[in-house]
């Protein structure tokens, strides 16, 4: 069990470019979560994947967020148009599919927005 | 809809005191209940949960939390305080019908502990 790996640790970049972030799931895990975390806050809930499904979006992903998990292993997060309000830590967990199975949290990525 | 409420942003022990972090949720059906916490610059660590059963639960590092319904409440105990346990605990519900997965979290109370 080599744990939830999130790359970058750190993204700085400006406000309008794109950003993408990556996530590597503890290999039997087959659900992947997104959840965002701002300063002072607790995480929230993005997003989820079975697989290679995304079965639930939170409201605060707006259309600018898109999330990826293409062959039910690594998942990406991509953020367009980046603005200063979405400077935050992003989250990634993973777990087995049975509903008491639980998360197991990544370092995170903090994006920083100039 | 699920809410959690962690009473108190910062709490201040001294080694070898009790911990006592607060947390009441909401929710119209019953919860799954959960402590995690965040060391600075990592993840998040899950301390204890409570699905069902016996409502006092017991965690790592000799934290435990108590289950009352008739009070909404989940508060975090520790019967002596290390230096470790400075760090960021958050409290967390789910849904029973949603499973261990889909959390929402209080805003989190930050422990210092002192020498």
């Amino acid at each position: 069990d080599t744990g939830v790996s999130q790359n970058p640790r750190h993204k700085i970049t400006k406000r309008g470019q794109n950003v993408t972030f990556r996530c590597d799931p503890i290999s039997e895990h087959n659900r992947l979560y997104w959840y965002r975390q701002t300063l002072g806050q607790g995480p929230e809930f993005l997003t989820y994947f079975q697989n290679e499904a995304q079965l639930e979006k939170s409201r605060l992903l707006s259309d600018r967020f898109s999330a990826e998990r293409p062959k039910g292993s690594f998942s990406t997060l991509e953020i367009q148009r980046t603005e200063q309000g979405d400077s935050a830590m992003y989250l990634c967990a993973s777990s087995l599919e049975q509903t008491r199975s639980p998360l197991h949290f990544g370092n995170g990525t903090r994006l920083t927005v100039t | 809809a699920q809410s959690v409420t962690q009473l108190g942003s910062h709490v201040s022990v001294s080694e070898g005191a009790l911990v006592l972090l607060r947390c009441n949720y909401s929710s119209s059906v019953p919860p799954y209940l959960f402590w995690y916490v965040q060391y600075p610059n990592q993840g998040l660590q899950l301390l204890l949960k409570y699905t069902t059963g016996a409502t006092l639960v017991k965690g790592i590092n000799g934290f435990e939390a108590e289950f009352k319904k008739s009070e909404t409440s989940f508060h975090l105990t520790k019967p002596s305080a290390h230096m470790s346990d400075a760090a960021e605990y958050f409290c967390a519900v789910s849904e029973m019908n949603t499973g261990f997965q889909k959390l929402v979290f209080g805003t989190g109370t930050r422990l210092l502990v002192s020498p």
